[in-house]
């Protein structure tokens, strides 16, 4: 069973459209995250929900909406694509009450945005 | 802010040899992890080892070990007896207790040559 899973694998798109990742933890944690791993492999926390809740929103453009509506599920939402938003994205989980807070990944969303 | 310095680009071992991967890493705050996690070709972001700050005993996961040197704010990562499987991009991270979100460093391209 995965642990971690993200739909779709790979995303093609024009630049302009809308569009969604979903991310989906059997893991029974309480927090989820999104990062974006660039061209130069660099990976950088977007998001972090924690119980449904909106922890942790770095520096991200407006564009970018997470969407939790369930512990289990965080999705992730981006308006108005542009060419610089082509990236890996990863979903993640942990379970921060017990104090586990090594990550779980999904194996990764490739965006390209044309 | 957190940062985690991973100041080798790339690095490369003949297969069966022993190579160390180093981290250094900045915090004011006394309690937090470390982790080392493995990023193979195939994307997916895996998780090599842990280490809590408050122990002092170097934690270690069959052929991978760790030198934890904390008043020098160190996580090198040791591997053992390399194998061609262990090719990959290496990430050292650190995680506050509190601030609920890993800092990743840039990364470290390991090739293990036959």
């Amino acid at each position: 069973d995965t642990a971690v899973s993200q739909t779709p694998k790979y995303l093609v798109t024009q630049m302009g459209n809308d569009k969604s990742i979903k991310c989906e933890q059997n893991l029974g944690h309480d927090t989820m995250y999104w990062y974006k791993q660039d061209s130069k492999k660099f990976l950088k926390i977007m998001f972090s929900y924690n119980n449904k809740e909106l922890i942790i929103n770095e520096t991200v453009p407006n564009r970018f909406s997470p969407k939790s509506p369930d512990k289990a599920h965080l999705n992730l939402h981006i308006n108005s694509l542009e060419l610089g938003d082509s990236a890996v994205y990863f979903c993640a989980s942990s379970q921060k009450r017990t104090g586990d807070t090594e990550a779980f990944f999904g194996q990764g969303t490739r965006l390209t945005v044309v | 802010a957190q940062t985690v310095t991973q100041s080798q680009p790339e690095m490369s071992v003949q297969e069966a040899e022993t190579v160390t991967l180093s981290c250094t890493y900045d915090t004011s705050e006394s309690n937090y992890y470390l982790f080392w996690y493995k990023q193979p070709p195939s994307r997916q972001m895996i998780l090599v080892i842990r280490q809590e700050a408050y122990k002092q005993q170097n934690a270690t996961e069959n052929r991978f070990s760790v030198n934890f040197q904390k008043a020098a704010k160190s996580f090198s990562l040791k591997i053992s007896d390399s194998q061609l499987g262990d090719t990959a991009m290496y990430f050292c991270a650190f995680e506050n207790t509190n601030a609920g979100k890993s800092t990743f460093g840039d990364g470290t391209t390991l090739t293990v040559k036959p």
